[in-house]
């Protein structure tokens, strides 16, 4: 079965600076993978997917991630973090139609 | 292009009444899904929809929910008697279609309380 893992419940940034959200998957065959944010009392909207091709890959608000398929992570990022980025970010695998979330990682960025 | 819609919103309910939630998807979109967000986890699925035919509904509990998308544009999410661990976030995505390359969309959701 499918499944990923956030290692960190909580990544804290200084505004400006670098941020990078872990995810590590678990898959048998091709990862479909995906990263969505959660701001609160929303739903999740999404930001980016990497399905082939490129292992890096860019997508909205700036932010990007990098498939690295020795290491079966797929690391989200963004080269300066902003106060507005503060939010609840997912990263899922496709499994069949439905998406296999992980349990999140709380981005918090302080001025 | 108009996003997901869900209401109600909120919904507080008292352990044994019945409640529904309402999904109107993007325009065009054929495959409709319902997710549980239980707090501090993420979301799961509970059943996908493929225009009015159920796909996947193996983590649905069939003898309290029910999903119904009738002429294959709008959901209705139905818990019927709700319990205390039903308090959650229901959201709702679509997508263009069913493949694994496909992006879903989420709704805003709707949070329930059962007191």
């Amino acid at each position: 079965a499918q499944s990923v893992a956030q290692p960190e419940d909580q990544v804290n940034v200084a505004e400006g600076n670098p941020l990078t959200v872990k995810c590590t998957y678990s898959v048998s065959g091709n990862p479909y993978l995906f990263w969505y944010v959660q701001y609160p009392n929303r739903g999740l909207q999404f930001l980016l997917k990497y399905i082939t091709g490129d292992n890096l890959v860019k997508g909205s608000y700036g932010f990007e991630a990098e498939f690295n398929k020795s290491q079966t992570s797929f690391h989200l990022k963004k080269p300066s973090a902003l106060v507005s980025d503060s939010a609840l970010y997912f990263c899922a695998v496709k499994q069949g139609g439905k998406l296999i979330f992980g349990q999140g990682t709380e981005l918090s960025v302080k001025p | 292009e108009a996003g997901v819609a869900q209401s109600p919103r909120y919904k507080i309910i008292e352990k044994r009444q019945s409640v529904a939630f309402w999904c109107n998807p993007i325009s065009g979109h054929a495959t409709l899904y319902w997710y549980q967000q239980i707090l501090g986890q993420g979301p799961k699925l509970l059943i996908q929809f493929q225009n009015n035919g159920v796909v996947d509904d193996s983590q649905l509990p069939k003898d309290r929910f029910s999903a119904e998308r009738l002429k294959g544009v709008d959901s209705t999410l139905k818990i019927q008697p709700a319990k205390l661990e039903d308090s959650a976030v229901y959201l709702c995505a679509s997508s263009l279609a069913s493949g694994w390359e496909e992006t879903q969309y989420f709704g805003p959701g709707t949070r329930l309380l059962v007191l």
